[in-house]
């Protein structure tokens, strides 16, 4: 897997966007970024992938620089139950679907 | 979709004992399956990959003859815990995507075992 580098924490006010940047410097032409959360006490809960284009669903937009080498996740308007670690990963080669969890951002949302 | 279950949320037994855990994929058939473990304030660490029908494979360091894992359908992997002792105690986490190249993982909702 390409190593992800990571901010340890971040603040967000409620209703206001989150963005969690993720630096995969090592990252190669046919690897994907993902991007998992873990609310307290729960599974992980997967948000969003992509290649190199943005993409966008119902949970957040993932924006790829176009070298590839980074990548920020946004929760547009941020609720108090997005509280949570947020983990970037970027899996490939021969990890046959295999994820490993790095120590994530710890986001909190307050009032 | 994509609802993947575990049973039971939590377990508490005595040292020595074994305690098996059950994950199912609800609403999808999974070609494989994860088993994480997570200490408290760490990270999931991944245990073992199991594909239905054969057997599982182990990352480093995890015993294969402790942690019995059975993935013996599309829709249901086991992790038993043999003699399980207080280090044993962790939040176990079971995972499944719907194919070998599927990288996307969908979670459990996690099992606590508490070993006395």
């Amino acid at each position: 897997d390409a190593k992800t580098t990571q901010p340890t924490s971040m603040d967000c006010a409620e209703g206001r966007a989150a963005n969690l940047p993720c630096n995969h410097s090592t990252i190669s032409g046919n690897e994907y970024v993902y991007w998992y959360r873990q609310i307290h006490s729960q599974g992980p809960q997967y948000i969003i992938h992509g290649l190199k284009n943005n993409e966008t669903n119902e949970m957040a937009s993932l924006i790829i620089t176009e070298d590839r080498k980074s990548s920020t996740l946004i929760l547009p308007h941020a609720t108090l139950r997005d509280t949570a670690v947020y983990y970037c990963i970027v899996p490939g080669g021969t990890s046959y679907g295999k994820l490993t969890f790095g120590q994530g951002t710890i986001l909190t949302v307050h009032p | 979709g994509a609802v993947v279950s575990q049973h039971p949320s939590w377990v508490i037994c005595k040292s020595g004992t074994s305690v098996k855990i059950e994950c199912r994929s609800l609403d999808f058939q999974a070609t494989t399956m994860f088993w994480y473990r997570q200490f408290p304030k760490q990270s999931l660490m991944l245990m073992a990959t199991s594909n239905e029908g054969s057997k599982a494979t182990y990352e480093q360091g995890v015993e294969k003859d402790k942690f019995l894992i059975n993935h013996a359908s599309l829709t249901l992997s086991t992790l038993t815990v043999t003699s399980a002792h207080p280090e044993d105690s962790s939040f176990y986490i079971c995972s499944a995507n719907f194919d070998s190249f599927q990288e996307t993982q969908y979670f459990g909702p996690g099992t606590r075992l508490l070993v006395l």
